[in-house]
């Protein structure tokens, strides 16, 4: 069967400040990934999708980047993080593109 | 993808059955409805979709009706496990996005 992990679970990271968010896909080959962001009390945005290693598509100008270096892993970075930049991030799997999309357990980010 | 309408809130009493309703009266041909739930503090779960006819899986059924402009997700007999916003999600299969447009959905609680 199929696993999605995410890293670290929380965290908490000062202004200016790079993030590293790693998201791992088990079980299966070649899915679409994608990158999105809860703020407190509002839907779900996302953020950067990915068809393929080293394809990234992104919805959202912002300070946040995407990397896609295996077929089954996918990184969020930035370099300087900024207060808006709080929120819950997650990371999904789909096997189609549009199909059903599978959540891992995210990741909660505070920018203090 | 064409738009929602679902009561903000729901509340059942366990062991019951709940019906959660959704408006989509400008539904097109190629649209499916799917429905995600979100439990607190995790990521989103996909629960069910369908095009035209009644659909049942392990966890829920959707009931679409015949014209399209509404459905109703039917949890047979909700747990206190239930307790989570669902949303209702209009995929046009051959023209989408590839972000879900989740809404504000209804949040459901079940009370013991």
């Amino acid at each position: 069967s199929q696993t999605i992990h995410q890293w670290p679970a929380t965290l908490v990271q000062p202004v200016g400040s790079p993030l590293s968010l790693e998201c791992t896909v088990e079980g299966t080959s070649n899915p679409n990934l994608y990158w999105y962001r809860q703020a407190a009390g509002r839907g779900l945005q996302l953020l950067f999708y990915s068809v393929g290693i080293g394809q990234i598509s992104s919805e959202v100008p912002q300070n946040l980047s995407a990397s896609r270096p295996q077929d089954r892993q996918f990184i969020l970075s930035s370099k300087k993080l900024l207060l808006s930049d709080s929120g819950f991030y997650l990371c999904a799997w789909s096997v189609s593109m549009p199909g059903e999309q599978y959540f891992g357990p995210g990741t909660r980010l505070t920018v203090t | 993808d064409a738009k929602t309408t679902q009561p903000n809130s729901m509340e059942s009493n366990e062991e019951e059955p709940v019906h959660l309703p959704c408006n989509h009266s400008t539904i097109s041909g190629t649209d499916y409805i799917h429905w995600y739930r979100q439990l607190p503090s995790q990521g989103p779960e996909y629960v069910i979709h369908g095009l035209t006819s009644n659909v049942n899986n392990r966890m829920a059924s959707l009931a679409i009706a015949e014209d399209r402009k509404s459905s109703t997700l039917i949890l047979h007999r909700a747990t206190l496990r239930d307790a989570a916003v669902y949303y209702c999600i209009l995929r046009d299969v051959p023209n989408s996005g590839y972000a879900l447009n989740f809404g504000k959905g209804t949040s459901l609680l079940v009370t013991p």
